[in-house]
């Protein structure tokens, strides 16, 4: 079964908009990760963010930022005045720590596409 | 601080033949992880390795795939044979401390493509 669902499959924006992208697990631990990763049109996967379970505090890096909120499984990132160089699929990912020994369980992806 | 390096970033093959994928990971990460994308699929994990350890190869596919981390260092992940199916993009992560759930810094990819 699908455990992190990244439900919009392609956002397209113009430079200088918001865009947030939704990311939405599922788990039955109590203690697990949740990371976002970037990837470019080059191909490779760039870390963007890993967030504990029990750290429920919004986090703003420059012009991202990401809103957990654990009553609704949600996990979502915001690209705030967005630019060309945004323009990547970013990727959701969970790590349980049942059974896992760290590895990460995908969402499908969410293409942004940037356009001046 | 060198990353993780993927050798060869692409390989194109004949259905039958056989490939070797590289992986090596940042110095002094412990653990080694391979994941795959096929076309139009989710990434999936593949194995896990915790030094020269298998630790976790619930996501290989199948016998075909063999992966080896000889002296805990680089990683090789073999098909043989490959079949149509196998083609996607191959991943390795490295990450310092698995018990941490550290984060896991992924290489460049290997294109598999798999005529």
């Amino acid at each position: 079964a699908q455990k992190v669902t990244q439900a919009q499959t392609e956002i397209s924006v113009v430079e200088k908009e918001d865009v947030t992208l939704d990311c939405v697990y599922e788990t039955r631990d109590t203690t697990y990760y949740l990371f976002w990763y970037k990837q470019p049109p080059s191909g490779e996967l760039v870390f963007l963010i890993r967030r504990n379970s029990f750290d429920e505090q919004n986090e703003i890096s420059g012009r991202y930022s990401w809103n957990f909120q654990k009553s609704t499984s949600s996990f979502n990132f915001t690209i705030t005045a967005s630019q060309v160089v945004d323009s990547a699929v970013y990727f959701c990912a969970l790590s349980e720590t049942t059974d896992s020994w760290g590895k990460l369980q995908f969402g499908a992806g969410t293409q942004v596409v940037v356009t001046p | 601080e060198a990353g993780v390096t993927q050798f060869p970033s692409h390989s194109v093959i004949e259905k039958g033949q056989t490939v070797t994928l590289r992986c090596d990971p940042i110095s002094g990460h412990d653990n080694l992880y391979w994941y795959r994308r096929v076309m139009g699929k989710e990434i999936k994990f593949l194995l896990h390795f915790v030094k020269e350890s298998k630790q976790d190869e619930s996501g290989m596919p199948n016998n075909r795939f063999l992966a080896e981390r000889t002296g805990g260092t680089y990683s090789t992940l073999k098909v043989q044979p490959a079949e149509l199916e196998d083609s996607g993009v191959y991943f390795c992560a490295s990450s310092k401390d698995a018990i941490g759930f550290d984060t896991q810094y992924f290489g460049p990819g290997t294109r598999l493509t798999v005529l």
